[in-house]
């Protein structure tokens, strides 16, 4: 059976710090994987899309950057997080069937 | 460009009874799914329930149903015999169908309350 696996599950950092976030997918070959953010009391806010390898697709311009070195992993990144990077970040994986799973999410606080 | 409006930001629901959760969304793709999520506390995103624009069929997941008015673009959930566990925000979603890029798109969100 396919799972997502995604960490750390919270994570506080200072303002100017870099970010990594990670999520792998199991149990699958080929997902196309996206990257979500849920700011508090809104709803989820499409970042990034990948259908494979080093294909990453940005739907909003911000100051974060995604990664796919490998075809199940999806790396969320910043050089210099900003206090507006704070959120709930969802990474989800899609097959065929176009039923998305979600991640367990990683509750960022930039400080 | 798909949208998906979520008038109601928060709603009650006596334990027991029955709950209607609005949603209306805009595409111009004559095929597209359209989903409901649930997200309780923990922030699992946990799928409720799923319509394919192409079936007439309004579908069925248990105490779960949808009122899908395909011309009118509204996709309302309802929840019958409600339980404290129903107690989440609940999502709409869109999704496009056909090509290599898919991307579910959410409306903003239901906080749903469950009263005992």
């Amino acid at each position: 059976s396919q799972t997502i696996h995604q960490w750390p599950a919270t994570l506080v950092q200072p303002v100017g710090s870099p970010l990594s976030l990670e999520c792998t997918v199991e149990g699958t070959s080929n997902p196309n994987l996206y990257w979500y953010r849920q700011a508090a009391g809104r709803g989820l806010q499409l970042l990034f899309y990948s259908v494979g390898i080093g294909q990453i697709s940005s739907e909003v311009p911000q100051n974060l950057s995604a990664s796919r070195p490998q075809d199940r992993q999806f790396i969320l990144s910043s050089k210099k997080l900003l206090l507006s990077d704070s959120g709930f970040y969802l990474c989800a994986w899609s097959p065929w069937d176009r039923i998305y799973t979600f991640g367990s999410g990683t509750r960022l606080t930039v400080v | 460009a798909q949208t998906v409006t979520q008038s109601q930001p928060e709603m009650s629901v006596q334990e027991a009874e029955t709950v209607t959760l609005s949603c209306t969304y805009d595409t111009s793709e004559s095929d597209y799914y359209l989903f409901w999520y649930k997200q309780p506390p923990s922030r699992q995103m946990i799928l409720v329930i799923r319509q394919e624009a192409y079936k007439q069929q309004n579908a069925t997941e248990n105490r779960f149903s949808v009122n899908f008015q395909k011309a009118a673009k509204s996709f309302s959930l309802k929840i019958s015999d409600s339980q404290l566990g129903d107690a989440a925000m609940y999502f709409c979603a869109s999704l496009r169908s056909g090509g290599a890029t898919n991307k579910l798109i959410f409306g903003t969100g239901t906080l749903l309350a469950v009263q005992p």
